[in-house]
Order: structure tokens, then sequence, then C-alpha cells
């Protein structure tokens, strides 16, 4: 079990950018999800795949925001044209439909900062 | 929509000091609550899950206790490194996917 990994760690923009970050579940976990946070609040949801399949998506993500899951393995989250209230800490989760859905492996997110 | 509260936001003890956190939740159909910990800098670790109102599950010096509106998180005798923002959640109704998170408390052990 080598653990959720993102990439990159950091990333500081521009407004107007676009960005990419990278989400590796563990390995047997078939369900992935992305939650951002920023400080002194707790993650909120952003999105959730089972497998390949986007079975969720937070209505409060603007159509800049775009995750796909090809093959139901890694993920990415894309977020278009930048804004400053983008900033923030993205974080990626993981889990099996072993365990409960709100049973969450999380990785140690990706930081944006838009400058 | 689901609404999670929890309380004190910061809580700072004596090592040995006893205390709770308190997460207060209104959801329309309870399927989990779920507590994790969250220290600076890093992803938040899965603690405990609790299912219905007077299950208890225990890890260590924490203690989790669940009723219909609220959940405690009991640390006995806490040691500093159980410093932390330890944070709960929710999952409710037919939102298989989402959970829904309080701001967290922070709490800070000193030795």
């Amino acid at each position: 079990d080598t653990g959720v990994s993102q990439d990159p760690r950091h990333k500081i923009t521009k407004r107007g950018q676009n960005v990419t970050f990278r989400c590796d579940p563990i390995s047997e976990h078939n369900r992935l999800y992305w939650y951002r946070q920023t400080l002194g609040q707790g993650p909120e949801f952003l999105t959730y795949f089972q497998n390949e399949a986007q079975l969720e998506k937070s209505r409060l993500l603007s159509d800049r925001f775009s995750a796909e899951r090809p093959k139901g393995s890694f993920s990415t989250l894309e977020i278009q044209r930048t804004e400053q209230g983008d900033s923030a800490m993205y974080l990626c989760a993981s889990s099996s439909d072993r365990r409960a859905t709100g049973e969450l492996f999380f990785g140690e997110g990706s930081r944006l900062t838009v400058l | 929509e689901d609404q999670v509260t929890q309380s004190p936001e910061a809580l700072r003890l004596q090592e040995g000091e006893s205390s709770s956190l308190n997460c207060s939740y209104t959801v329309s159909g309870l399927r989990g609550l779920f507590w994790y910990r969250q220290d600076p800098g890093k992803g938040p670790e899965f603690l405990f899950t609790l299912y219905s109102a007077g299950e208890e599950k225990e890890k260590e010096r924490l203690k989790a206790t669940l009723t219909k509106k609220e959940s405690f998180l009991h640390i006995t005798a806490p040691k500093p490194e159980d410093s932390a923002t330890y944070l709960c959640a929710v999952q409710a109704g037919t939102n298989a996917g989402k959970s829904t998170f309080g701001d967290g408390t922070t709490l800070t052990v000193k030795p």
C-alpha cells in the first residue's frame, strides 16, 4: 500500500493560465474523489468517480473545472483560466467498494497559488 | 442541504487533561458519520466510521460516539502527539460519493 500520490505538490501560476493536477490512487481502490480545501475550512467536495465513470459533480464546480479518470486508474483535474479565488489545496482521495464510501484515504494534496 | 458544525474551533489542553470535541449535523437520511485527523500540510487521515445512534468506536486515546443529532470525539489523557485538526464528515441521502465536512477543531496539547 503506497498511498494516494498527487503531483505536483505545489503550483504557482498567473491568473488566466490553465493548470492540471494528477492523482494516482491506492492500486486496488476503484473509487476516486477530488476535494478542495482553503485555510481554516474543511474539505469541499468537487467530484467522484467509480472506476472510469464520473458519478457525482458538485454544483459549485464551474465549467472551468474538468476531471477525468481514463481506464479507471489515475485521474486528472484541470482548471482553465485560473482566478485568484481558485487558490486552495486540491485533495485527492480513494476508497475501496469493500468499505463505506465515506472512508476516504487522502493524498497530501496539490497546493495551488494563483497570482 | 447537509450541514456539519464543529465546536470548539480551537482547544488547548495540558498533557493528560481529557476533553471532548463536538460535531453537530443536520442531514436528511444519515448514511454514515466519519472522523478524520489532519496534520498541518497533510491530507486528512481516516479515524472512525459511525452508522447509528448509540454506536461507539475506540482507538488508543480516542473514542467516538454518535447520537441522532451530534457526535463526540473524546480524548482521554492526551499527549502532545495528539495535536492536530480533527474533522467530522457526514454522508447522507442518495449522495453515494459526496462527504460534507465540518471546518474542524484544532487541538493543541501542551507538555
